[in-house]
C-alpha cells in the first residue's frame, strides 16, 4: 500500500519535447507537492496545492505546470524540455505543517 | 538563499560509534524536521521537533534544538552500516500560512562495518 506514488520512475526524452509526472496519494493529506532535487542533492520547492487550490508557486520556469484534479493527485506537467530540467522530481502530501511523505522520486533525463 | 545548512557535508564512522549532524536555519520556525534519504530513493521523515521543544528522541534518534542559536543537531547512537544515508534538515518557517519545507544542503553519513 503505498502512501504516495508518482509515475513513472525513470524518463529519458529529447529537448523539445513535452512530458508528464503523475503523483497520487492515499493518506488523506490535505496539502501535495512537488519538490526538484539537482545533482548536488538540493531540494527546492516547485509548487504546493491545499485542497486542490494552488497556495505556494516558486520562481518556476511556466513551462512547468501543475494540475490537481483533486486532493489526491497533483500532476507536473513540462512543456518543451530542456536540458537544464535534468534532476530527480519528487511528489510528497503533508497535513498541514507536519511531517512530509515523498514518492519515490521521477529521475528526467533530458537528451 | 537556503534555510538550513548542515554540517558536516559528509562524515564517515565505524558501525557501533555515534554520528553527529548539525543544522543552521536562518528565520523563525514553527518547527524543525529531520529526514533521511537513501540512494536513489524518495525521502523519509524521521522526527520532528517543535520551536518550543528543546529535545526530542525516537528509538536511537536525539534530536536538540536551539531556537536562541538558530541551529539543532541529530544524534545517531549505536550506529549501523543501515544507517549510511543522506540526512537533511528541513524548517517549517512561523510566517507562511501556507505550509513549507526548506531543506538543507544534507550531511552524508557513511557507517563502515
Amino acid at each position: 500500500d503505498t502512501a504516495v506514488s508518482q509515475t513513472p520512475k525513470y524518463l529519458v526524452t529529447q529537448m523539445g519535447n513535452d512530458k508528464s509526472i503523475k503523483c497520487e496519494q492515499n493518506l488523506g493529506h490535505d496539502t501535495m507537492y512537488w519538490y526538484k532535487q539537482d545533482s548536488k542533492k538540493f531540494l527546492k520547492i516547485m509548487f504546493s496545492y491545499n485542497n486542490k487550490e494552488l497556495i505556494i508557486n516558486e520562481t518556476v520556469p511556466n513551462r512547468f505546470s501543475p494540475k490537481s484534479p483533486d486532493k489526491a493527485h497533483l500532476n507536473l506537467h513540462i512543456n518543451s524540455l530542456e536540458l537544464g530540467d535534468s534532476a530527480v522530481y519528487f511528489c510528497a502530501s503533508s497535513q498541514r505543517l507536519e511531517g512530509y511523505t515523498f514518492g519515490s522520486g521521477t529521475r528526467l533525463t533530458v537528451v | 538563499s537556503q534555510q538550513g545548512e548542515e554540517d558536516p557535508q559528509a562524515l564517515s564512522i565505524q558501525e557501533g560509534e555515534n554520528a553527529t549532524m548539525n543544522c543552521s536555519y536562518k528565520t523563525s520556525i514553527n518547527n524543525l524536521q529531520w529526514y533521511r534519504q537513501n540512494s536513489g530513493r524518495g525521502l523519509v521523515h524521521l522526527i520532528l521537533i517543535r520551536s518550543n521543544e528543546r529535545e526530542k528522541h525516537s528509538g536511537r534518534l536525539r534530536v536538540t534544538l536551539d531556537t536562541s542559536k538558530k541551529s539543532s543537531s541529530l544524534l545517531i547512537t549505536a550506529s549501523r552500516a543501515a544507517d549510511t544515508a543522506s540526512y537533511f534538515c528541513a524548517t517549517a518557517p512561523l510566517w507562511t500560512s501556507g505550509s513549507r519545507l526548506t531543506f538543507g544542503e544534507g550531511t552524508q553519513l557513511t557507517v563502515n562495518p
